[in-house]
């Protein structure tokens, strides 16, 4: 099955400046890699989530990588706020035939100090 | 709010008692999955209905674990003889068939096994 490491497991960033989170996945037919924000004591949020067809995706602040060749993806947030402080998590599925299981990351703990 | 409910959002029960989940996804979603959370890591898959069958169960699910999708609404999550580390956030989410489309997350039940 799948493997999706997630890294750092927590990061602590001033406001204003830039975070990354980097995933790596193992499993060559995935697909679909969602990124997801989850604050304390709530449900995990979609955030951003890119294709396998395409190399970046941007939101606003938040942006998304991705190398198919070395199996990884990197979720990027710019110009930090406090608000932005909760828990991310990486995933990766394949959407294609009747799995589509989506294999998550262990979560990066993000704090941005005021 | 015509999000994924989960009900109950809390539960405490002892060592060797039953318990039941529910999970009401939303309306147009097809796809129904259960996961489960512990503490500082990420989703872990348990099982996965495409309308009412079930169509793939983690290997890692006991056979104390159970789900079913009667009508291919909503969804029971049974755990039968509960054991101190079944205590974990269980997350139930739900999503479109078609497309690359993300996963939406419950608030989760919050299980404590005594």
């Amino acid at each position: 099955g799948e493997n999706v490491e997630q890294h750092p497991s927590t990061l602590s960033v001033q406001e204003g400046d830039s975070a990354v989170i980097k995933c790596t996945y193992s499993d060559s037919a995935s697909n679909y890699f969602p990124w997801y924000k989850q604050e304390l004591g709530k449900r995990p949020q979609l955030i951003i989530d890119i294709r396998s067809n395409v190399g970046e995706k941007k939101d606003q602040r938040i942006a998304v990588t991705l190398n198919k060749t070395a199996k990884h993806f990197s979720l990027h947030i710019t110009e930090t706020q406090p608000e932005d402080s909760a828990v991310y998590f990486c995933a990766a599925a394949n959407m294609k035939g009747t799995g589509n299981q989506f294999y998550f990351g262990t979560g990066t703990s993000l704090t941005v100090i005021p | 709010d015509t999000g994924v409910s989960q009900n109950p959002r809390h539960k405490i029960t002892k060592r060797g008692q039953n318990v039941t989940f529910r999970c009401d996804p939303i309306s147009e979603h097809n796809r129904l999955y259960w996961y489960r959370q512990t503490l500082g890591q990420g989703p872990e898959f348990l099982t996965y209905f495409q309308n009412e069958a079930q169509l793939e169960k983690s290997r890692l699910l006991s056979d104390r674990f159970s789900a079913e999708r009667p009508k291919g609404s909503f969804s029971t999550l049974e755990i039968q003889r509960t054991e101190q580390g079944d205590s974990a956030m269980y997350l139930c989410a739900s999503s479109f068939t078609l497309g690359n489309s993300p996963l939406h997350f419950g608030n989760g039940t919050r299980l404590t096994v005594t």
